[in-house]
């Protein structure tokens, strides 16, 4: 059974929509990450947290919010989409802010 | 600043033959971890390797990687390509700037095709 999953898996709005992406895991880990992957730029990272309630600003957090709700749940906002933001989104949770971290499947999002 | 940097955007080997991804690092902290990780096609990354001890050689799934502090580097290698070896491949540090903040930086990834 999939530790990390994301929801939905693929998604497409409209310049100016608002679009809320979904993690779970089922890791028990306290801490938990929002990535972006570009070709050409990599893994970047939006947002993390190392707990319900908590929030951690990242390397690109422009454009977007995320907030904790659980240990298991993550969510990633956008509030304001963009064609900018058009990406492929990951989640990650890890035990500790320098252990393995492990990765749902990804939700691809285009920003019409 | 801060960074990891692989240097092939691809790399193109022939199965059976060695290969190597270049990974080199720059930072002014105390660094902790380092990692390698593989995304195969329409799939999550996960994690090939990790290590944090200089001059160690960690091995996995027939890579291996050593850690040289004094070259900045960890560079990832295997001794005979496989078919099953392409995917991209994401090197990774870990380190500790306070008590308050510290920070995983990847480099940009390296895509490895390993042709017949």
């Amino acid at each position: 059974e999939a530790a990390v999953t994301q929801s939905p898996r693929n998604k497409v709005t409209v310049t100016g929509g608002n679009v809320t992406l979904s993690c779970r895991q089922t890791n028990s880990h306290n801490y938990m990450y929002w990535y972006r992957q570009d070709t050409g730029h990599g893994l970047r990272l939006i947002h993390y947290s190392y707990g319900a309630g908590n929030l951690q600003i990242g390397d690109v957090p422009d454009g977007y919010k995320a907030t904790r709700t659980t240990q298991e749940d993550f969510f990633l906002l956008l509030e304001l989409a963009s064609p900018s933001q058009t990406s492929l989104y990951f989640c990650a949770s890890s035990e500790g802010i320098g252990d393995t971290q492990y990765f749902g499947p990804g939700t691809r999002l285009l920003v019409l | 600043g801060d960074s990891v940097t692989q240097t092939e955007g691809l790399v193109t080997v022939t199965e059976g033959l060695p290969v190597k991804l270049n990974c080199t690092y720059q930072t002014t902290y105390l660094t902790i971890a380092f990692f390698w990780y593989v995304q195969y096609l329409n799939e999550a990354p996960q994690v090939l390797l990790r290590s944090s001890t200089d001059n160690k050689r960690t091995e996995h799934q027939g890579f291996h990687a050593t850690l040289h502090k004094s070259s900045s580097s960890f560079h990832l290698q295997k001794s005979s390509a496989q078919l099953s070896d392409s995917a991209l491949y994401y090197c990774a540090l870990f380190f500790i700037a306070s008590s308050s903040f510290s920070k995983l930086v990847f480099g940009q990834g390296t895509s490895l095709s390993v042709v017949p």
